[in-house]
């Protein structure tokens, strides 16, 4: 079993929607949750860090179950230039250990 | 804003040579790592060190050595190319303390023909 699963997408969606994305992490210990984007041929960059109590960043916000394990990333009134992949990424209690996910594509059409 | 630079965007080798791939940054990380990106496998670690002259093995060190003689610098090793390590080598630092970020450098497009 992965440590992070992604449903890898492709998300295609017009300008303006709301699109979510789920990831889930499989050890409970994991202490730190980010989630990253990262364009073709480019490398990943951070778009927001995950807090227990959610965050939000202008038209994104981010949000930890423990219970359930996973973590999620909403995009509201999307616009093209939001179309990449975003990779979810968990450290575990372990401060050289960062998992994975393999990524969702999401696509925004005009 | 933290800088992590690779010496190389796009590099395209021989079978057999021996290429190095440099890593700098500029915000006093102690951790430093070589990930590969290929299609439908994702990031894959292939050695990280948590301080000067230590390394240890991550998931995929088969083929690579790294050297790190200064704090700022990490380099990884392919001793001997092979077409099967033709990726994407993206190169990361973090402060190593709690809930720190990964920061990433721009990522050497690897070619081994």
């Amino acid at each position: 079993r992965k440590e992070v699963e992604q449903d890898p997408g492709p998300f295609n969606v017009p300008e303006g929607a709301t699109v979510a994305f789920n990831c889930t992490y499989s050890n409970s210990a994991s202490q730190s949750f980010f989630w990253y984007r990262q364009d073709c041929r480019k490398e990943p960059k951070l778009l927001m860090s995950v807090y227990s109590s959610g965050n939000e960043d202008g038209r994104f916000t981010a949000q930890l179950n423990r219970a359930s394990q996973y973590i999620s990333l909403l995009i509201r009134d999307s616009k093209l230039s939001d179309s990449a992949t975003y990779l979810c990424v968990v450290n575990e209690n372990n401060f050289n250990k960062f998992y994975f996910g393999s990524g969702t594509k999401l696509n925004v059409k005009p | 804003d933290v800088k992590v630079t690779q010496s190389s965007r796009y590099l395209v080798k021989r079978t057999g040579e021996k290429v190095f791939l440099e890593c700098v940054q500029d915000m006093d990380h102690e951790n430093m790592f070589w990930y590969r990106q290929d299609p439908g496998l994702g990031l894959r670690l292939i050695y990280f060190s948590y301080d000067v002259k230590m390394k240890e093995k991550g998931d995929i060190p088969e083929g690579y050595s790294v050297s790190r003689e200064k704090k700022e610098r990490f380099s990884l090793i392919l001793e001997s190319a092979s077409t099967n390590q033709t990726s994407m080598y993206l190169c990361a630092s973090s402060s190593g303390t709690e809930n720190e970020k990964l920061f990433f450098g721009s990522g050497t497009q690897l070619s081994v023909l």
